[in-house]
């Protein structure tokens, strides 16, 4: 089954305590990206990477880092989380095609992380 | 900047009814449109994805519309029932991949 999948799916933390976030899809996609879900401020992209080791930021990229070092694979990093990046993460995944014509986005189930 | 807006923010309708929710951008060069759909404390699930260069998309009950021109998308959603409620986000893909996102239509259909 083709899917998108993330790790942990909640989590509680401190703030300042390192975490990270796995995504991880099984589709041979090559691009993937990462989305913050806030209310009143919709999905907002804070990471993305078009292939392999080749990533770029997003519109609200502080306080995240990303690697990309196996295609199916794009973790978001938490160097020193802090409260205000406490949210519902989204990782997403898309085959990129020239042209006109593109494919749809699949998405993960989401990550509900709390900062405390 | 690409800017997405929904309206309305919510939405109450009886079931069986047919209803209309809409989407607007103010860049006009896209490369699509998808409209998704979120159930409460869940992820993104794909409804339909209109290319820029197609008219409309239909799947089921549900069709969606585009015209590129204006910065206008509509999703149809004909004989609703209780299990459509959830909320529908519509987004556009630009340069980049990246996708900008509306903040969403909330659906409420009542048995």
């Amino acid at each position: 089954e083709a899917q998108v999948t993330q790790n942990p799916r909640y989590l509680i933390t401190v703030t300042g305590k390192k975490l990270t976030v796995t995504c991880s899809q099984n589709m041979n996609h090559e691009y993937m990206s990462w989305y913050r879900q806030d209310p009143g401020l919709g999905l907002r992209q804070i990471y993305y990477s078009m292939n392999v080791e080749v990533t770029d930021k997003g519109d609200v990229p502080e306080g995240y880092k990303v690697s990309r070092k196996e295609k199916r694979n794009f973790p978001l990093i938490l160097e020193s989380p802090s409260p205000n990046q406490t949210s519902l993460y989204f990782c997403a995944s898309t085959r990129l095609k020239t042209g006109v014509h593109q494919e749809t986005q699949y998405f993960g189930p989401g990550t509900r992380l709390l900062v405390l | 900047k690409q800017e997405v807006t929904q309206i309305p923010a919510a939405l109450s309708v009886p079931e069986g009814e047919n209803l209309v929710l809409n989407c607007s951008f103010t860049d006009s060069a896209i490369y699509n449109l998808q409209w998704f759909r979120q159930d409460p404390g869940k992820g993104l699930t794909s409804l339909l994805l209109i290319q820029s260069s197609q008219r409309e998309q239909t799947s089921g009950r549900l069709n969606a519309s585009l015209d590129k021109s204006s910065g206008r998308s509509t999703l149809y959603i004909a004989a609703s029932q209780p299990g459509d409620s959830a909320t529908y986000l519509c987004a556009v893909r630009g340069g980049s991949e990246k996708l900008v996102f509306g903040k969403g239509t909330k659906l409420t259909v009542n048995p």
